[in-house]
């Protein structure tokens, strides 16, 4: 099965902080997403990726950078973190397909 | 407007029972579905796709797709305890955008 780690698993900061979420997958996916996943709403897109250098908007893409360095590395980037962006943050990989995704076990994200 | 909708939010079923859960697309762009899986502290994970019209059955996992009207749904016989979870109907694009719905709360009582 695919492999996809985040880290941290556990990120608290303050409002106005800068943070950044990592993603690492070993199977040669050409596909990366970020998502984040919140009680009433579901999994919602922030950014995709096609491939190193590449990068696609989501629906919730305000407040959030990404960057994908290398086919196996995706960075998700809060510069200025606010209250509303605490969430549970997932990122998936595939490899185009089916394009069945494979996620990361989340990291949970509290900015206070 | 949410792209994907998903209903019911919450379904109860007895253990050995059947449970429907039902999910609609609005955008035609988006004719490609998955149905993923939850379970509490972990990520989701895939449980099947359907891209043509008609049944697809994968052991006691049924999905039904309905092109035209870009309708989809997931039937599990024999529902068991480990079934209960969060379940997520997933649609894509040809541009490999996948988007999510809100989910359905599964409890299957033993």
């Amino acid at each position: 099965e695919a492999a996809v780690t985040q880290s941290p698993r556990n990120k608290v900061t303050v409002t106005g902080g800068n943070v950044t979420l990592s993603c690492r997958q070993t199977n040669s996916h050409n596909y990366m997403y970020w998502y984040r996943q919140d009680t009433g709403h579901g999994l919602r897109l922030i950014h995709y990726s096609y491939g190193a250098g590449n990068l696609q908007i989501g629906d919730v893409p305000d407040g959030y950078k990404a960057t994908r360095t290398t086919q196996e590395d995706f960075f998700l980037l809060l510069e200025l973190a606010s209250p509303s962006q605490t969430s549970l943050y997932f990122c998936a990989s595939s490899d185009g397909g089916e394009n069945t995704l494979y996620f990361g076990a989340g990291t949970r994200l509290s900015v206070l | 407007q949410q792209k994907v909708q998903q209903s019911p939010e919450s379904l109860s079923v007895p253990e050995g029972g059947m449970a429907s859960l039902n999910c609609t697309s609005s955008d035609r762009n988006f004719q490609y579905f998955w149905w993923y899986r939850q379970h509490s502290g972990e990520g989701p994970k895939a449980l099947m796709s359907i891209f043509s019209d008609g049944d697809k059955k994968e052991g006691r996992f049924t999905a039904h797709l309905n092109k035209a009207s870009l309708h989809v749904s997931l039937h599990i016989r024999d529902s068991q305890p480990s079934d209960s979870a969060l379940y997520f109907c997933a649609s894509g694009t040809n541009a490999y955008k996948v988007i999510f719905g809100k989910g359905t709360h599964l409890h299957v009582l033993p």
